[in-house]
């Protein structure tokens, strides 16, 4: 079946660090692969997607390359601030249809310290 | 960009009564609209797909009795909890996808619920 594994939590850095959070993904076919944000109390944000192979999408200093050979989705900042600290969920979905479910990884969740 | 609006943001109620959650998409059409739950410190879990004018598809283990999904028009899903119980408090999140969206949802900003 499709499954998202992501590395746990939490992570705790010091503003400024570099981030990265691994996420792996098992899928059938081709998904479509995503990282979301959630901030306290609040529901996801889309941070950024691909949708092939190869693909690298980013946003606001984040990055994350579509790898089908090694089946990864990581998400890397290279300088992070405090106002990054949030849960962050790797997810897929399969592109069969336009209503394709979205399956998410357990979340990770980001600490960053002044 | 799209937004999704959900009302309630958080609500209290006592056991045995229901709850009534909407979900709108303010600018856009959203033929799919999903239900999630989510506990403290863990994932989203998929409650049901909610299509719009048909019956909605429930996860396996989500009962369709108790967490009723309506989706009567193409800008409102209403998931209703029936004779709540404490053990249905925890977040719920609803996001919608646009007709012709090419692979991204759109997430309503979630609904605390707390039943006492």
């Amino acid at each position: 079946g499709n499954s998202v594994t992501q590395m746990e939590g939490p992570v705790t850095l010091s503003e400024e660090a570099f981030l990265t959070i691994n996420c792996t993904y098992t899928a059938t076919g081709y998904p479509s692969l995503f990282w979301y944000v959630q901030y306290p109390g609040e529901g996801l944000q889309l941070l950024l997607k691909a949708t092939k192979a190869d693909d690298k999408g980013s946003n606001k200093g984040f990055e994350a390359t579509y790898r089908k050979e090694t089946t990864s989705f990581h998400l890397e900042k290279g300088s992070v601030q405090v106002s990054d600290s949030a849960v962050y969920f790797c997810a897929l979905r399969r592109v069969y249809n336009q209503g394709g479910k979205l399956i998410f990884g357990q979340g990770t969740e980001l600490s960053v310290k002044p | 960009g799209a937004v999704v609006s959900q009302h309630p943001s958080w609500v209290i109620c006592k056991s045995g009564t229901s709850v009534k959650i909407e979900c709108r998409s303010l600018d856009f059409q959203a033929t799919t609209m999903f239900w999630y739950r989510q506990f403290p410190k863990q994932s989203l879990m998929l409650m049901a797909t909610s299509n719009e004018g048909s019956k909605a598809t429930y996860e396996q283990g989500v009962e369709k009795d108790k967490f009723l999904i309506n989706h009567a028009s193409l800008t409102l899903s209403t998931l209703t909890v029936t004779s709540a119980h404490p053990e249905d408090s925890s977040f719920y999140i609803c996001s919608a996808s646009e007709r012709r969206n090419s692979g991204g949802y759109t997430f309503g900003s979630g609904t605390r619920l707390t039943v006492v």
